[in-house]
C-alpha cells in the first residue's frame, strides 16, 4: 500500500532563517506531487506542484522554492523565511497516467505546523 | 482563473440534525472530489464525482453533483460527533490547460453539539 511521510511534524523558526521541509512517497511510482499550506485551519493554497523527476510548477510567486530529486521526494525550501510564511504545510500525491491526465484523488501527508517568530 | 466557493463557511449543529454544505464552481468541472479534514489533521479524501447529475451516498453521506458540472452538494443525515472537522470540495476544470491540479473550496467547518 502507498504511503506518504512527511517530516518534521513541527517547527519554529526565527525570521530570516532557512527552512526544508521533505516529503517522501512509498508504494507508488511516478506520482504528481504536490505542496500546499493552510493558514488558519481553513483553505488549502497550492504552492507547487510536480508530474515527474525535475519538473516543478510554482503557484503562488513567493520566497519559497521546490524540488524533486527522486521520483518520490520532494522538498520545500526557503533561504529566509519571513512571519508570513507559518501555517500548515501539507504534501500530497496524486497517481498520475503517464504521458496524460488523471484527475485521481490526492492523499495528504500528515503536515508540518511551522511557526515564524 | 477557476474558483470554487463553499457556502457556508461555518455550521454548529446539535447532535441528530442534518447538515448541508454547497459547492459553486466559476468553470464546468470534469469532476468534483470532496475531503473532510478533522481538527489538526489532514485531508482524507471522501468520494469523486464525474458524471452530471451523479448522485453518490455513503451511509449517512449523500453527495451530488449537478446537472451542469458546476455545482455539488453533501448533506449529512443525523450528524454526530464523528462527523466533526471541515469538509473541502475540489475539481479540476474540464478545459484542458495544466490538469494536474485540483482548486479547493474554502471549506465548511461543521461542529456538532452533543
Amino acid at each position: 500500500s502507498q504511503t506518504i511521510h512527511q517530516w518534521p511534524a513541527t517547527l519554529v523558526q526565527p525570521v530570516g532563517s532557512p527552512l526544508s521541509l521533505e516529503c517522501t512517497v512509498e508504494g507508488t511510482s511516478n506520482p504528481n506531487l504536490y505542496w500546499y499550506r493552510q493558514a488558519a485551519g481553513r483553505g488549502l493554497q497550492l504552492l507547487f506542484y510536480s508530474v515527474g523527476i525535475g519538473q516543478i510548477s510554482s503557484e503562488v510567486p513567493q520566497n519559497l522554492s521546490a524540488s524533486r530529486p527522486q521520483d518520490r521526494q520532494f522538498i520545500l525550501s526557503s533561504k529566509k523565511l519571513l512571519l508570513s510564511d507559518s501555517g500548515f504545510y501539507l504534501c500530497a500525491w496524486e497517481g498520475g497516467l503517464a504521458g496524460g491526465h488523471s484527475y485521481n484523488e490526492q492523499f495528504f501527508g500528515p503536515g508540518t505546523r511551522l511557526t515564524v517568530l | 482563473g477557476q474558483q470554487v466557493m463553499q457556502i457556508p463557511q461555518y455550521q454548529h449543529v446539535q447532535e441528530g440534525e442534518d447538515f448541508t454544505t454547497y459547492c459553486n464552481s466559476s468553470t464546468t468541472l470534469s469532476n468534483i472530489q470532496w475531503y473532510k479534514q478533522r481538527p489538526g489533521g489532514h485531508p482524507v479524501f471522501l468520494i469523486q464525482l464525474v458524471k452530471s447529475g451523479e448522485v453518490k451516498k455513503q451511509k449517512r453521506l449523500t453527495f451530488q453533483f449537478g446537472e451542469a458540472k458546476k455545482n455539488s452538494s453533501l448533506h449529512i443525515t443525523a450528524t454526530q460527533t464523528t462527523d466533526v472537522g471541515t469538509y473541502f470540495c475540489a475539481g479540476p476544470p474540464s478545459n484542458g490547460g495544466s490538469n494536474y491540479k485540483l482548486t479547493f473550496g474554502k471549506g465548511t467547518l461543521l461542529t456538532v453539539n452533543p
